[in-house]
């Protein structure tokens, strides 16, 4: 079954603590992304990758740190410079194209929950 | 600046009557929208598309409707079903394959 893997499901930590977020596809996307949920607030964007070995920042990456040396994964570091960590964590990827059904369209994982204790 | 608006965060329907989600934005790069339903506790999952070719598109239950010239799309569910209960969002594609997203509108279908 091809999909989307985040891992853990729940995690919790302590004030000054960094805890990194697993992401991993089978879906063979180049693309991969990281959003935030919080109530009232919608998804909003903290990194994304079009490619391996790249990546850029999304509308609210400070505080939050990834990597992508492999197409297949892509986790997110949530660090102590984060002010307000505890949230619902969310992966997606997407294939890019043009013409192909599927395309452009995001493939999410089923989330992390975060909570700072 | 939000790029993309959902105004109403709520909304509450009787099952079998329609629901209609609405959706504003500025600034579209490609005109072309996306609408996703989530589950508590769960990722969003693809619903329906519309591209600037087309004012409407239609999927079983589901119809999404462009309008250009206002600047805002909605999406149709009719007729309104329990397992509709969900949060709905609208993204739109900004550059680099970005997708933007309203701040969602939770739906409640009632008996």
């Amino acid at each position: 079954d091809g999909g989307i893997t985040q891992s853990p499901k729940y995690l919790f930590r302590k004030e000054g603590q960094n805890v990194t977020l697993s992401c991993e596809q089978n879906l063979n996307h180049d693309a991969m992304y990281w959003y935030r949920q919080d109530p009232g607030q919608g998804l909003r964007l903290i990194y994304y990758s079009q490619i391996v070995n790249d990546f850029q920042k999304g509308d609210i990456a400070e505080g939050y740190s990834v990597s992508r040396e492999k197409k297949e994964s892509f986790p997110l570091t949530v660090t102590s410079a984060q002010k307000n960590p505890t949230a619902f964590y969310l992966c997606a990827s997407m294939f890019v194209g043009q013409g192909v059904p599927g395309a452009n369209v995001l493939t999410f994982g089923a989330g992390s929950r975060l909570t700072v204790l | 600046d939000q790029q993309v608006k959902q105004n109403s965060p709520s909304l509450s329907v009787q099952e079998g009557r329609i629901s209609i989600l609405n959706c504003d934005y500025t600034n579209s790069m490609f005109d072309y929208f996306l609408w996703y339903k989530k589950y508590p506790a769960e990722g969003p999952t693809f619903l329906i598309s519309i591209s600037s070719i087309k004012d409407k598109n239609e999927d079983g239950r589901f119809t999404v409707f462009l309008n250009k010239s206002a600047k805002h799309l909605s999406l149709h569910i009719v007729p309104s079903q329990p397992g509709d209960s969900a949060v709905y969002f609208c993204a739109d594609i900004q550059g680099a394959q970005k997708l933007v997203f309203g701040q969602g509108t939770r739906l409640t279908i009632n008996p």
